[in-house]
């Protein structure tokens, strides 16, 4: 089935550091691919998507490339500040499958903290 | 703020009694789906209703049921609780349609003891 790996737990730079955080991806199809991000005490909010292959996601600073070819959808960010930290979940999902129920598929998330 | 209200906030309850979470969803929404957050983990989507009819379901037991109702809130009912029941239960609601944003709450920590 469709699943979604994040190879980092947790992941610790400081201040001004650039970061990238793993995501990867399976499915049979050709997703939606989604980097959501979840503060304490808050649902997940939508951080950026991409809907098609070679698509760039952008928000605050924030990038994902979606590559088709090597199934990933990486978080990129030049310089981070310590108001980025936060929960991140990769995710994705199946326009086919979801015509009919809109199911996102969530990796298990890597918490980000930003070291002062 | 994204418009979702949840209700409760907390709750503990004993295994084998059952629970009731509400949902209000964002105005202009018809669509609500549910997700199962254990701690450390990414939501997992339960299921999902639209037009008042369960629209597709994860991999979760049918003691886990719920509702929608014309105003497009909702509820979920879990039976028969288990201590593995514990976690934040999020709603989400959107506009049906593929690719549009869904919208989550705050969610509901339920703890069983």
């Amino acid at each position: 089935g469709d699943s979604v790996v994040q190879t980092e737990g947790q992941v610790l730079p400081s201040e001004g550091d650039s970061l990238i955080v793993n995501c990867s991806y399976e499915t049979t199809q050709y997703p939606s691919l989604f980097w959501y991000v979840q503060y304490p005490g808050e649902g997940p909010q939508l951080h950026l998507k991409a809907m098609k292959a070679n698509d760039k996601g952008r928000n605050k600073g924030f990038e994902a490339m979606y590559r088709k070819e090597t199934t990933s959808f990486h978080l990129e960010k030049d310089s981070v500040q310590e108001s980025d930290s936060a929960v991140y979940f990769c995710a994705l999902s199946d326009p086919v499958k979801t015509s009919r129920d809109d199911k996102i598929i969530f990796g298990k998330g890597t918490r980000l903290h930003i070291l002062p | 703020e994204t418009g979702v209200t949840q209700s409760p906030t907390h709750l503990i309850k004993t295994r084998g009694q059952q629970v009731t979470l509400r949902c209000s969803s964002q105005s202009g929404h018809n669509t609500v789906s549910w997700y199962q957050q254990a701690l450390g983990q990414g939501p997992q989507f339960i299921f999902q209703y639209y037009r008042e009819e369960e629209n597709g379901r994860g991999n979760f037991p049918p003691r886990f049921s719920g509702l929608q109702f014309p105003n497009y809130s909702s509820e979920l009912n879990v039976n028969a609780l288990e201590l593995d029941d514990s976690a934040l239960y999020l709603c989400a609601s959107s506009f049906k349609g593929s690719g549009n944003t869904i919208y989550f709450g705050e969610g509901s920590w339920l703890t069983v003891v």
